[in-house]
């Protein structure tokens, strides 16, 4: 058990739906960091938030979104869904006081998009 | 964009025997970390290596990385049933974001 919560667990939306994503970071975490993976691959880094801001992006197009509160939970937005955006989705809590700090995952949230 | 590849794609071995995945990445790196992933669920961090680092050991694991190959091996000693799992090495270059960028991941199955 790694701390990091997700809801929910598993989503069912349709093609041009928006869905958000939740996740509870470690206690005494600052940072979370939004991985995808595709079935049979590895997770690509979407974005990371630090004290509330967007604190680097992947390769992912601005319909995916994201915010951080006080509390440092966070969401995850992606607005016009795609057949393609099926997959999990993971948040990662880290803190954020040196370089090369362990992430720690959360259980992920698997979305299907028909 | 994928910078780590492991190497096999995917491993069948005998309980007890030993399971050595490989991993290689194309930039330089802070420091690359070793995951294991079961059936689709969440990352549980195995090992952080730093690129100041040549070995690192917990438990049944061992990790070396060689900065000058640009390729790391994790080694599973005396495997058990419950090792099956998926492994990933990700390795963090960045300068502000810990963004972890992962390879494809080594199946590994053990057999009882």
């Amino acid at each position: 058990e790694t701390g990091v919560t997700q809801s929910p667990t598993h989503l069912i939306k349709t093609r041009g739906q928006q869905v958000t994503l939740r996740c509870s970071s470690q206690s005494g975490h600052n940072t979370v960091s939004w991985y995808q993976q595709a079935l049979g691959q590895g997770p690509q880094f979407i974005f990371q938030y630090y004290r509330e801001e967007e604190n680097g992006r992947g390769n992912f197009p601005p319909r995916f979104s994201g915010l951080q509160f006080p509390n440092y939970s966070s969401e995850l937005n992606v607005n016009a869904l795609e057949l393609d955006d099926s997959a999990l989705y993971l948040c990662a809590s880290s803190s954020r006081q040196s370089y090369g700090e362990t992430q720690y995952f959360g259980p992920g949230t698997r979305l299907l998009v028909l | 964009s994928q910078q780590g590849e492991e190497d096999p794609q995917a491993l069948s071995i005998q309980e007890g025997e030993n399971a050595t995945m490989n991993c290689s990445y194309k930039t330089s790196i802070n420091n690359l970390q070793w995951y294991r992933q079961n059936s689709g669920r969440g990352l549980v961090h195995l090992i952080l290596i730093r690129s100041n680092e040549r070995e690192k050991h917990s438990g049944r694991l061992r990790v070396t990385l060689d900065t000058s190959k640009k390729s790391s091996s994790l080694l599973i000693t005396a495997s058990r049933a419950a090792d099956t799992a998926s492994y990933f090495c990700a390795t963090d270059a960045s300068e502000g974001a810990q963004k972890l960028v992962f390879g494809q991941g080594t199946r590994l199955t053990i057999n009882p």
